[in-house]
């Protein structure tokens, strides 16, 4: 089944541990991204990447991190977490190097930092 | 930055009552795109829709690029339609990454 798999589905941690949310889509698909949902925000994008070794800055990036060493996956990490970046998270997919194309989310990761 | 605004915020509808949401954007889009996030909080593509009409079951959404405005129409609606509707935008000069609207709640009630 093509999917975008993300996990954790949910987790529970304290100010400073660092932590990896990871993505994996089986679709080969070229560009991934990362997104956090917020009340009142919507939903911001944090990351993206158009290929392999590619990633760039999106609107809300501070206190992230991303790598893309393989096609298929795309980690979240969040070196020192902090209680701001409390949130529902999305990893979403698509098939050509560019958001110009119908999106495929998983199905989010709620984070709570403590 | 492009500024994307749905209305209504909310809707209230009994079921099999018809709906229309509305998306309107602040500068030329090349896509737009709807989403469906269900009350389990997963989002799923409904319409890849940058111009013109398209039609999946009991949905429909219209782009007119040229007015800036998307619509997605809600036919015969039913309890699964339940969630919160977003629109989002691609505008290649801002960089490659969607902007979301903030979201029409829908609650259809049996």
């Amino acid at each position: 089944e093509a999917q975008v798999t993300q996990n954790p589905r949910y987790l529970i941690t304290v100010t400073g541990k660092k932590l990896t949310v990871t993505c994996s889509q089986n679709m080969n698909h070229e560009y991934m991204s990362w997104y956090r949902q917020d009340p009142g925000l919507g939903l911001r994008q944090i990351y993206y990447s158009m290929n392999v070794e590619v990633t760039d800055k999106g609107d809300v990036p501070e206190g992230y991190k991303v790598s893309r060493k393989e096609k298929r996956n795309f980690p979240l990490i969040l070196e020192s977490p902090s209680p701001n970046q409390t949130s529902l998270y999305f990893c979403a997919s698509s098939l050509a190097g560019t958001v110009n194309q119908p999106q495929h989310f998983g199905d989010g990761t709620r984070l709570s930092i403590l | 930055g492009i500024q994307v605004e749905q209305s209504p915020p909310d809707l209230i509808l009994q079921e099999g009552a018809n709906s229309t949401l509305r998306c309107n954007f602040s500068d030329s889009v090349n896509n737009l795109q709807w989403f469906h996030q269900n009350p389990w909080g997963q989002l799923i593509n409904l319409f890849y829709i940058p111009s013109g009409t398209k039609q999946n079951g009991r949905l429909s959404a219209t782009t007119v690029a040229t007015e800036r405005y998307s619509l997605l129409y809600i036919s015969s609606s039913q309890t699964t339609d339940s969630g919160v509707y977003f629109c989002a935008v691609f505008n290649k000069a801002a960089g490659n990454k969607l902007t979301f609207g903030g979201g029409t709640r829908v609650l259809v009630k049996p």
